[in-house]
């Protein structure tokens, strides 16, 4: 069935290091991805997306690349902040429902 | 513009009470969702709607009740509580069921059940 699997963490990083947060899905039709973010205390916030292959989602410094050969979204950022800590969740979206993975936590320190 | 609402932010029911958790937007989204968010698992979906008057159950609904009697509102109700429903919920609401333009999520009702 439907389902997304996602990079178990914790992750805890040094700041101004490389992020990849690996994810893959599976999925009957032809999914929108998402990958969403939630810091402590609140609801899940859209943090990119992209809906069609070859796609690449940005927002903040961050990106993915829709990449249906190996149906994967893998989410990606250069130079992380503290203010990056949260926990990310990769999702996607076909018919009638979101299928989010088990979600991230990212800790950076300064 | 609000986004989309819950209430309450938190709540603690003994095992046997019923509840109703809220939920209204007002962005005119036709698609609502409530879902449970708890540890290792991510978010399961528990029921939805694709507009006022139609609802339908989603993976995990034993336990859960819903009504869309309008556009804005999407109330979820705890039948019985049993402690296997402490769980973070949260509402989101979209455009349309096949929308690429992702989902807005409310802040979400810790609940807890002793």
């Amino acid at each position: 069935g439907d389902s997304v699997t996602q990079m178990e963490g914790p992750v805890t990083l040094s700041e101004e290091a490389f992020l990849t947060i690996n994810c893959t899905y599976t999925a009957t039709g032809y999914p929108s991805l998402f990958w969403y973010v939630q810091y402590p205390g609140e609801g899940l916030q859209l943090l990119l997306k992209a809906t069609k292959a070859d796609d690449k989602g940005s927002n903040k410094g961050f990106e993915a690349t829709y990449r249906k050969e190996t149906t994967s979204f893998h989410l990606e950022k250069g130079s992380v902040q503290v203010s990056d800590s949260a926990v990310y969740f990769c999702a996607h979206y076909t018919g009638n429902q979101f299928y989010f993975g088990t979600g991230t936590s990212l800790t950076v320190i300064p | 513009n609000a986004g989309v609402t819950q209430t309450p932010k938190f709540q603690v029911l003994k095992t046997g009470q019923s509840m109703t958790l809220q939920c209204a937007q007002d962005m005119n989204h036709e698609y609502m969702s409530w879902y449970r968010q708890d540890p290792g698992m991510g978010l399961r979906l528990i029921h939805y709607s694709v507009g006022a008057g139609i609802t339908d159950q989603g993976e995990v609904p034993n336990g859960y009740n819903v009504s869309r009697s309008t556009t804005e509102d999407f109330p979820l109700r705890l039948l019985s509580a049993a402690p296997s429903q402490t769980s973070v919920y949260f509402c989101a609401s979209s455009k349309g069921i096949t929308s690429g333009t992702g989902g807005f999520f409310g802040q979400g009702t810790r609940l807890t059940v002793v």
